[in-house]
């Protein structure tokens, strides 16, 4: 059974506007939640973090989100641009606060195109 | 140099043959991964080498036998292979256990795409 969940395979968003990406987990020892960036051909790059004590955490145009009650995080990208166009994957980890590095949980992507 | 470099970027190997996919890493990282992306699925945890030292495997086929020489360098060694194990092959490394760095900050390679026949 999947522990990280993102049920959008497909988002298609205009330049300038907002895309919200959404992913879900069932798992409540997960402490650190990442998104990752692929292109095609490329290994996946990661773009920004959020631990379970914050429920917001921003970088410029990305803005990552947490509600720890709903099981639920998202990623904001304002304003959206054609180059943001990739494969998302939302990804979980237990065990940060007991000092050690989980092993990451990969949802299986969403894929975001920008259309100028 | 790129941080994390895979070879070969293809490989198409019948269910007999042996072969290798070869990870090196030039951040001075202390740990390297292998993930498994099937089409439709999450990637895949397959084995974490942390400080040269198998930390995990995770219920991956003995038809899989991964070797890290040192903590540069990762290797996938492949026997004997099912169609059903055609994927990409990611290879990841990270500074694991560092307090500098933000836990679960991998860094992939491109991935090497692999066809069994």
């Amino acid at each position: 059974d999947q522990q990280v969940k993102q049920n959008s395979p497909s988002l298609s968003v205009q330049e300038g506007r907002i895309s919200i990406l959404n992913c879900d987990y069932t798992n409540s020892m997960f402490d650190y939640f990442l998104w990752y960036k692929k292109y095609p051909a490329e290994g996946p790059t990661f773009l920004i973090s959020i631990s379970s004590i914050k429920d917001k955490n921003e970088d410029g145009r990305f803005t990552v989100f947490l509600n720890k009650s709903a099981k639920h995080l998202s990623l904001h990208i304002v304003p959206s641009q054609p180059g943001d166009s990739a494969v998302y994957f939302c990804a979980a980890s237990a065990q940060y606060y007991g000092g050690s590095q989980g092993n990451l949980i990969f949802g299986k992507g969403t894929k975001l195109s920008v259309k100028p | 140099e790129t941080g994390v470099t895979q070879t070969p970027r293809h490989l198409v190997m019948g269910m007999t043959n042996k072969k290798s996919l070869k990870c090196e890493q030039h951040l001075g990282h202390n740990a390297m991964y292998w993930y498994k992306q099937s089409a439709k699925k999450p990637l895949e945890l397959m084995f974490v080498y942390s400080l040269e030292e198998r930390v995990e495997n995770n219920s991956v086929p003995s038809r899989f036998s991964p070797e890290c020489p040192n903590s540069s360098h990762l290797f996938l060694h492949l026997h004997t292979l099912q169609p059903e194990d055609s994927a990409l092959y990611l290879c990841a490394s990270s500074p694991r256990g560092s307090p500098e760095a933000p836990p679960g900050e991998l860094f992939f390679g491109e991935g090497s795409r692999l066809t069994v026949l």
